[in-house]
């Protein structure tokens, strides 16, 4: 079946402007994550989501971060008034749940963000 | 928060050759993960550890979880030139955000000219 698709691919804005980033998991996974990479540094953990809700929003760089995940699928990350130190890999990642060992999570793409 | 320390950032291979990668943290994980990213691709797992002084392999690679639950090591063996890329170790703890990731900084695995 198909992978976590994210979109867009690559996303060039200005900088002040607001952006969504949207993730389609794995579909019937209830567990959805989302990480953000900057150039050449491992992987920041932003927010999880367990069905709709997300309990714990404090991996979120600032307020100007939000996300919301609908039917339980479908999640958008958004920017508002984008900085230049934004620019980064936003990750999605998917699990079948939250459970303990041997929940794999699986990643998507990634969408590259660039505020100049 | 827990830190966890990949070394080395990078390291050239000559094809045949062993290498050797390895990470440690400041604090306890419940399982230990093993990634590699390809450039434009999302990280894809390659080892999974769950419990202390596992020594699990895959293929080539060879990975073990430290007795003290505090690192973790990565082998890979008779390197080819697909094993190039940006290979990552990731902790678990259960039950913390939603069993989140934490992710070493990456060690870049380049071909020596």
């Amino acid at each position: 079946g198909a992978g976590v698709s994210q979109s867009p691919s690559n996303k060039v804005t200005e900088k002040g402007k607001d952006v969504e980033l949207r993730c389609d998991p794995i579909s019937g996974h209830t567990a959805l994550y989302w990480y953000r990479q900057s150039l050449g540094q491992g992987l920041e953990f932003l927010i999880y989501f367990q069905g709709n809700s997300a309990p714990d929003k404090s991996g979120l760089p600032s307020d100007r971060f939000s996300a919301e995940r609908t039917g339980g699928s479908v999640s958008t990350l958004t920017i508002q008034r984008t900085q230049q130190e934004d620019s980064a890999v936003y990750l999605c990642a998917s699990s079948p749940r939250l459970a303990g060992a041997g929940e794999t999570q699986y990643f998507g793409p990634g969408t590259r963000l660039l505020v100049l | 928060g827990q830190q966890l320390n990949q070394s080395p950032q990078s390291m050239f291979i000559q094809e045949g050759e062993d290498v050797s990668m390895n990470c440690t943290s400041s604090s306890i994980f419940n399982t230990w993960l093993w990634y590699k990213q390809d450039p434009g691709e999302g990280p894809v797992l390659l080892i999974a550890l769950y419990k202390a002084g596992e020594l699990t392999s895959n293929g080539r690679l060879t990975a073990q979880f430290g007795i003290t639950r505090k690192d973790s090591f990565l082998n890979i063996s008779a390197s080819i030139p697909s094993d190039v890329g940006i290979y990552f170790c990731a902790g678990q703890l259960y039950k913390a955000a939603g069993n989140k990731l934490t992710f070493g900084g990456g060690t870049r695995v380049l071909v020596k000219p």
